[in-house]
């Protein structure tokens, strides 16, 4: 079935890095984008930015410019999402959620699971 | 704070018709189409409206959207305890050239 299966739960110190999978199974990858999504703990849902599947282009959210970065493995069907410098507010759960192309058309169809981050010395 | 304005909370007893609203502006609501989005208790968002008032397969016939000018709305009647999750309304905004979400709206059934 379609589905988008990200990796799991890590908890990292304050300055390091995490790079977050999100593994797509069951459709064309190269025919959707992939967009991120951020959850704080206790908060909504908050778009990081989309990367284009098909050229490999990202495109940032403001406030997820620098120490952001979404890439790409077509050969797997994946997505990365890699977070530098982890300061304890970067703490979340981490969301990739299938979108369309045309970035402002469409909606996010199939989510990840999510991937906890907590970020704590 | 949100882009989009969402109440943080709504209630309603089982049976009951329940509305949520959805307040944005020009740049976004008014000119792009707006989806609606479930979330419940420590799971994924899942897709509940897209395109104003479409449902995707599978979602009951009891969930219903709409939008008007800069505002748009979701409906749920004959609540049921399952209906119980945080619901999220979002678009497309022209001027951030990104998505944007409301804050939550969390429904709790009495």
């Amino acid at each position: 079935q379609v589905q988008l299966v990200q990796s799991g739960s890590e908890l990292k110190k304050p300055g390091a890095s995490v790079k977050v999978s999100c593994k797509a199974s069951g459709y064309t990858f190269t025919d959707y984008a992939v967009n991120w999504v951020r959850q704080a703990p206790g908060q909504g849902l908050e778009w990081m930015g989309w990367i284009n599947t098909d050229t490999g282009n990202p495109t940032y959210a403001q406030g997820f410019t620098g120490r952001f970065v979404f890439s790409l493995d077509t050969s797997v069907s994946t997505t990365y999402l890699q977070i530098s410098s982890l300061r304890s507010e970067d703490t979340a759960v981490y969301f990739c959620a299938r979108g369309s192309l045309a970035p402002s058309y469409g909606a996010f169809d199939i989510w990840g699971q999510g991937t906890m981050v907590p970020v704590s010395s | 704070q949100s882009v989009l304005t969402q109440p943080p909370s709504a209630s309603g007893t089982p049976g009951q018709r329940v509305t949520i609203s959805c307040s944005g502006s020009n740049s976004n609501i008014a000119s792009n189409t707006v989806n609606w989005y479930q979330q419940l208790p420590g799971t994924a968002p899942k897709l509940l409206i897209y395109n104003n008032n479409q449902r995707p397969s599978g979602v009951p016939d009891r969930f219903s959207g709409s939008k008007s000018g800069t505002s748009a709305s979701l409906a749920i009647s004959g609540l049921q305890s399952e209906d119980e999750a945080d619901y999220y309304c979002t678009t497309w905004d022209d001027s951030l050239n990104g998505w944007v979400f409301g804050g939550g709206t969390k429904l709790t059934v009495l």
